[in-house]
């Protein structure tokens, strides 16, 4: 079993509709978690770090389940500009930074 | 403030030949990492560097070597490339330790092997 899993999709979705990702991890010792967002061709960036409960920032909600062991992001009100590769990614280890990415989510949201 | 940034962005190599991937940041950041990411794999960690003057091993590290040349550099050499090391590369840095866990990417480098 991977570390970190998700299902690669891809989503399509029409614009407003609201979409949910999952993200699976295997070591329950895992601290801290990420959402990170990739455009075609580009570098990941951050979207969203999730510590504890869970966070929201405007249209998206990251929340955290620890006995079932997996991530999820919610998006409501989906853009077109919110077409892109969601990455999830775990703390490894060791206070290394090391992180560990699942394959990423691809998100195609259609007029 | 460039941020990370990474030479080449492009490369194409015969199989067997050489090069050092280059990455440098501003940030001041202690830690940096090399990745690798191929279609449905995801970003895998090749070799990282805690602070200056250290390096270590990640997932896929066979093929590669790295060095810290001090804190602003970190490099990626390919001794001998194989086509399997087709792939696009990142290099990152964050400051680890600090509650300010992000990790910034560079542009990368979409390497091909033939």
């Amino acid at each position: 079993r991977k570390e970190v899993e998700q299902d690669p999709g891809p989503f399509n979705v029409p614009e407003g509709a609201t979409v949910a990702f999952n993200c699976t991890y295997s070591n329950s010792a895992s601290q801290s978690f990420f959402w990170y967002r990739q455009d075609c061709r580009k570098e990941p960036k951050l979207l969203m770090s999730v510590y504890s409960s869970g966070n929201e920032d405007g249209r998206f909600t990251a929340q955290l389940n620890r006995a079932s062991q997996y991530i999820s992001l919610l998006i409501r009100d989906s853009k077109l500009s919110d077409s892109a590769t969601y990455l999830c990614a775990v703390f490894g280890s060791g206070n290394t930074g090391k992180l560990i990415f699942g394959q990423g989510t691809t998100l195609q949201v259609k007029p | 403030n460039a941020g990370v940034t990474q030479t080449p962005k492009f490369q194409v190599l015969k199989t067997g030949q050489s090069m050092t991937l280059q990455c440098a940041q501003d940030m001041n950041h202690n830690s940096m990492y090399w990745y690798r990411q191929d279609p449905g794999m995801g970003l895998r960690l090749i070799y990282y560097s805690a602070s200056e003057g250290t390096t270590d091993k990640g997932e896929v590290p066979n093929g590669y070597n790295v060095s810290r040349l001090n804190k602003r550099e970190f490099s990626l050499r390919l001794e001998s490339a194989a086509p399997s090391q087709t792939s696009v590369y990142f290099c990152a840095s964050s400051e680890v330790g600090t509650g300010v866990d992000e990790q910034f990417f560079g542009p990368g480098t979409r390497l091909t092997v033939l």
